[in-house]
């Protein structure tokens, strides 16, 4: 079974930075473009961040362009999102997800469960 | 960017009835690039649709996606209880990529 688990979420202040991961199983990891997509609580998705199987191509929203940067560990089954300079409207449950291809970004499956960032002084 | 615009925002329905819910693109998708998710409380969103309209493993054929261009429809065709939940579309046309704001289906 294909699985996600995110990590790394909590409460930091305005300014700071942190640094989630995901931690992926079940699948051949570096088959596969991997995301980041959040949602505030109560609220709709926002597409955050995508990345291809070996890094070669990167994506970022423009709201988070020149503060996150996506990464990944193809040897760890592991995906990152390091985020800097996080403001208020940067709070949200940050969910981990698969493409179905290598590269192009494509469609979500699975999702992992989420971790919640929250960006208060 | 591609902004998707879902109607209605709530459809209230009871189970056994019809769910026709609609996005449109504020340009034409690519290819019919479009995707649909149903996320029910406190859980992850879950692929039903890719396509425009080829469902998902294992989800059920009550479930069926059609539309080109701008205009998508998700259809339920009997709603059963589990159904009731937030669906939303995606596109991946083109980047960034974009979901439209959720329809709610309620009892």
């Amino acid at each position: 079974e294909m699985q996600l688990v995110e990590s790394g979420g909590g409460l930091v202040q305005p300014g700071r930075s942190l640094k989630l991961s995901c931690a992926a199983s079940g699948f051949t990891f570096d088959d596969y473009a991997m995301h980041w997509v959040r949602q505030v609580p109560g609220k709709g998705l926002e597409w955050v961040s995508g990345i291809s199987w070996n890094s070669g191509s990167i994506g970022y929203a423009d709201s988070v362009k020149g503060r996150f940067t996506i990464s990944r560990d193809n040897a760890k089954n592991s995906l990152y999102l390091q985020m800097n300079s996080l403001r208020a409207e940067d709070t949200a449950l940050y969910y981990c997800a698969k493409d179905m291809y290598r590269s192009g970004w494509r469609w979500f499956d699975p999702w992992g469960q989420g971790t919640l960032v929250t960006v208060s002084s | 960017e591609i902004v998707l615009t879902q109607s209605p925002g709530t459809l209230s329905l009871s189970p056994g009835e019809r769910a026709t819910l609609s996005c449109r693109a504020s340009q034409s998708v690519s290819s019919s690039n479009l995707a649909w998710y149903q996320q029910k409380p406190g859980q992850a969103p879950r692929l039903l649709i890719s396509g425009a309209y080829s469902r998902a493993t294992g989800i059920p054929d009550r479930f069926s996606g059609s539309g080109s261009g701008t205009d998508f429809t998700l259809t339920i065709s009997r709603l059963e209880p589990e159904d009731f939940a937030v669906y939303y579309c995606q596109q991946y046309g083109s980047s960034p990529l974009t979901f439209g704001g959720g329809t709610k289906v309620e009892i």
